[in-house]
């Protein structure tokens, strides 16, 4: 079955305690990205990548970071969460830039 | 500022009541719009994809229509299984480089 896929689907942690939240795609899709979602404010682009070797910010970057070491993957890394980074978080991927983007069931994070 | 309106912000609907979601936008460089639906928890799916105006697209009780400013997703003799916050957004070129931007939403509710 064609998916995105995100683990964990439900975290809660400290402020300050790194953690990382795993995407994967099985669609061979070049273009993956990371949302959040907050009540009010929409979906919000955090980071990009549109292939193994172009990553690149989104409207809300702060305090996260990315990497995509193979096609597959794009895990997302928060190195020092703080509250305001509790969120709801979603992976998408499409084909190249600009087709439509699918999008994984979501992360729900709880920073204390 | 490149921007995705959606109204209203809540709609409820009596089973085979017919309405309409409205979705404006103010994009410098339109390439396509896109209709999500997003029930609870879980991640947005695909309905469709609007690449120009006048053109549109159908799918059961769902229809998609777009013109220059704005597109609208019309729900016919709609069932409660179609309860869910639709989502619109728009692919544009902004910032150098090729972006989605969503809307907040329309929450609809429709009850038997």
């Amino acid at each position: 079955e064609a998916q995105v896929t995100q683990n964990p689907r439900y975290l809660i942690t400290v402020t300050g305690k790194k953690l990382t939240v795993t995407c994967s795609q099985n669609m061979n899709h070049e273009y993956m990205s990371w949302y959040r979602q907050d009540p009010g404010l929409g979906l919000r682009q955090i980071y990009y990548s549109m292939n193994v070797e172009v990553t690149d910010k989104g409207d809300v970057p702060e305090g996260y970071k990315v990497s995509r070491k193979e096609k597959r993957n794009f895990p997302l890394i928060l190195e020092s969460p703080s509250p305001n980074q509790t969120s709801l978080y979603f992976c998408a991927s499409s084909l190249e830039v600009g087709e439509t983007q699918y999008f994984g069931p979501g992360t729900r994070l709880l920073v204390l | 500022e490149d921007q995705v309106t959606q109204s209203p912000e809540a709609l409820r609907l009596q089973e085979g009541e017919s309405s309409s979601l409205n979705c404006s936008y103010t994009v410098s460089g339109l390439r396509g719009l896109f209709w999500y639906r997003q029930d609870p928890g879980k991640g947005p799916e695909f309905l469709f994809t609007l690449y120009s105006a006048g053109e549109e697209k159908e799918k059961e009780r769902l229809k998609a229509t777009l013109t220059k400013k704005e597109s609208f997703l019309h729900i016919t003799a709609p069932k409660p299984e179609d309860s869910a916050t639709y989502l619109c957004a728009v692919q544009a070129w902004a910032g150098g480089y090729n972006k989605l931007i969503f809307g907040a939403g329309t929450r609809l509710a429709v009850h038997p």
